[in-house]
């Protein structure tokens, strides 16, 4: 299956400013998933990035607080704007594979103070 | 997206078979059942799926009722490192919609 990479895997920050987390993966995927897990819930998805247009988000996500990039096959940005401490959530990245659905990155833990 | 319902939580003993019950009642005749685990805040990690029959790999068998409005997943002997939260989750198109989950507890 494929390998993500996700960075930055934790960070504490200020609020006010924004946290841009990357995702690379080892393959050429067409769709990316960026989730968000708050602390104690479920995977909510913000949005799916299809390489060469817009991301498609979901009910109750903007883009203006999440901005994404999907700049070629293998890599996508996901930048958490404005940051305030309701914005503190683990953010997972995932793609599509044929043989097992979904693979996921390990996430990216965010604080927010 | 077919919605699912899963028990809370669940508790288990090592080495014993933990059956972790799913019910999708309105899912549709080409929609897949998925089930993934969660370790502690990790990513979700891949168990199984399948669409009516039932299915077995190393982790995993998933049994799905004849009417496909629910399924098991057995665990054949837990250990406690199965210890986690378990999603049941009916793939609509194109993306996975996670529900709330199991925690599945294994004990000594």
């Amino acid at each position: 299956s494929a390998v993500i990479s996700q960075k930055p895997s934790r960070d504490i920050c200020q609020r006010g400013t924004s946290l841009t987390i990357q995702c690379q993966v080892d393959s050429q995927v067409t769709m990316m998933f960026w989730y968000r897990q708050q602390p104690g819930q479920s995977l909510t998805l913000i949005a799916t990035a299809n390489q060469g247009s817009e991301a498609t988000y979901e009910s109750g996500f903007v883009i203006d607080k999440f901005p994404i990039s999907r700049p070629n096959l293998t890599f996508s940005t996901l930048t958490v704007s404005n940051m305030s401490p309701e914005d503190s959530s683990i953010y997972l990245c995932s793609v599509e594979e044929q043989r097992t659905g979904y693979t996921f990155g390990s996430g990216t833990r965010l604080t927010v103070v | 997206d077919a919605k699912t319902t899963q028990p809370t939580s669940m508790d288990c003993a090592e080495g014993r078979a933990a059956n972790l019950p799913c019910n999708h009642s309105t899912i549709s005749g080409n929609e897949y059942v998925y089930w993934y685990r969660q370790i502690h805040s990790q990513g979700p990690q891949y168990i199984i799926h399948g669409l009516k029959n039932n299915e077995t790999n190393e982790m995993a068998s998933l049994i799905i009722t004849e009417d496909r409005k629910s399924s098991t997943l057995i665990l054949p002997h837990a250990t406690l490192r199965d210890t986690a939260v378990y999603y049941c989750i009916v793939r609509g198109f194109q993306k996975l919609v996670f529900g709330t989950g199991t925690r599945l507890l294994v004990s000594p």
